[in-house]
């Protein structure tokens, strides 16, 4: 089964700038399967990034995805102050089918 | 537009059994896998399986299987989720997913908190 470790666990930054995070896959996948997520307190999460690198519908071009093999990116070129909260990287694995998620990353105001 | 309406939080004795309900509207309900999720709190989120509504199909996370089952009702768009021999570590939110493009999540529930407390 395929673990996903996600760094930092906590990023203090402040409004307008630039967040990187960084989703590490134990083995290597494929950029199809690897999607990221925003949850802020007492929501639902809501999907921001599906194949490693495409924004989903809604989605702010300062959001970007990136990343291939095992090392994924998520990235926040300009911190607003809607943005502060928890990202999950998360994975699909066939055979049998899984889905599997990252522990989070909380990006806090500075 | 999509939403999914789940049922209301439930407190629960260690033990006993369960039944998260998911209404579904906005789409055709026999078109999208639905999965759960759960999350404990200030913890982070584990997925638990999914059912297609379309053959009511099931494929369970391997930590949950034989305290899981998941069914729908299609005459009213709603999958349910039941969790048996409740334990205390079960004490978390639940949330129905909507299945998007084989392997993402792109419509949640609002999530029912089950607490697990003698």
């Amino acid at each position: 089964e395929i673990v996903l470790t996600q760094s930092p666990g906590t990023l203090s930054l402040s409004p307008g700038e630039r967040a990187t995070l960084s989703c590490r896959a134990s083995q290597s996948v494929s950029s199809s399967y690897l999607a990221w997520y925003q949850q802020k307190p007492g929501q639902a999460p809501r999907l921001l990034i599906y194949g490693a690198s495409s924004r989903a519908t809604g989605i702010p071009d300062r959001f970007s995805g990136s990343g291939s093999g095992t090392d994924f990116t998520l990235t926040i070129s300009r911190l607003e102050p809607e943005d502060f909260a928890v990202y999950y990287c998360q994975h699909y694995g066939s055979s049998p089918p899984t889905w599997t998620f990252g522990q989070g990353t909380k990006v806090e105001i500075k | 537009q999509v939403q999914l309406v789940q049922s209301g939080a439930e407190v629960k004795k260690p033990g006993a059994s369960v039944k998260v309900s998911c209404k579904a509207s906005g789409y055709t309900f026999t078109g999208y896998y639905m999965h759960w999720v759960r999350q404990a709190p200030g913890q982070g989120l584990e997925w638990m399986g999914r059912i297609n509504p379309n053959s009511g199909g099931t494929n369970y996370a391997q930590k949950f299987q034989g305290r899981v089952t998941m069914t729908r009702d299609t005459s009213i768009s709603t999958a349910y989720m039941e969790l048996s021999r409740l334990r205390s570590d079960d004490t978390a939110v639940y949330y129905c997913v909507r299945e998007w493009g084989y392997y993402y999540f792109d419509s949640w529930g609002q999530g029912t908190l089950v607490t697990v407390s003698s």
